[in-house]
């Protein structure tokens, strides 16, 4: 079966430091990745997709993910982090070998201090 | 484009009462996921529908859960006999009829149950 782990509970960056929100996965084909964000109360937006071809994805609000097959990882990155980036955010895997659900992580809640 | 969108927001209901949520998907999609999370863990998959048909069930969906799309247009989800423990957030998402597809989600009902 799929699992995800987002091995950080909490991130605390300060305004305009770079950020790395690690993710990684089990199983054993290459699945299809995903990064979501939810603000406090609210639905999950999506931020950046992998489905194939190049493993570094550019997605919405600045942000970008990298594949790698041999860490089984797809990790979130930016490079300059704002205040309305304060969510939380969750990496999530898919494969048709498991119908078209998705597996989602726990969750890193990020918080930026001024 | 209208998003995702479910109704009510918020529910509040006694140990016991049944209730009903409602998700309206983006209108071309034919796909509809629904999604149960509870406080501080990811999204936990329930069951999806292709048009009206629903494909796939959780083991998390007891008998006292019941989702139709009677029409493959919007969907509801009934909570019968609610429990303390039905208490979370309930998603939805719909997606095109892709392989992969992307789910779009909604911004999710509150259900708290006393």
């Amino acid at each position: 079966a799929q699992s995800v782990t987002q091995p950080d509970i909490h991130i605390t960056v300060s305004e305009g430091a770079s950020l790395e929100l690690r993710c990684n996965y089990s199983y054993g084909a290459t699945p299809y990745l995903f990064w979501y964000v939810q603000s406090p109360g609210q639905g999950l937006q999506l931020l950046l997709k992998y489905f194939s071809g190049d493993t570094l994805v550019q997605g919405i609000k600045g942000f970008e993910a990298e594949f790698k097959r041999s860490q089984s990882s797809f990790n979130l990155r930016k490079p300059s982090v704002h205040w309305s980036d304060a969510a939380e955010y969750f990496c999530a895997v898919g494969a048709p070998e498991y119908g078209n659900k998705l597996v989602f992580g726990a969750g890193t809640i990020l918080r930026v201090k001024s | 484009d209208t998003g995702v969108s479910q109704d009510p927001r918020h529910k509040i209901t006694k140990r016991g009462q049944n209730v009903t949520f409602r998700c309206d998907p983006i209108s071309e999609h034919n796909r509809l996921y629904w999604y149960r999370q509870t406080l501080g863990q990811g999204p936990e998959f329930l069951t999806y529908f292709q048009n009206e048909a629903q494909l796939e069930k959780s083991r998390l969906l007891s008998d006292r859960f019941s989702a139709e799309r009677p029409k493959g247009s919007f969907s509801t989800l009934e909570i019968q006999r609610t429990e303390q423990g039905d208490s979370a957030m309930y998603l939805c998402a719909s997606s095109l009829e892709t392989l992969p597809d992307t789910q779009y989600f909604g911004p999710g009902t509150r259900l708290t149950v006393l």
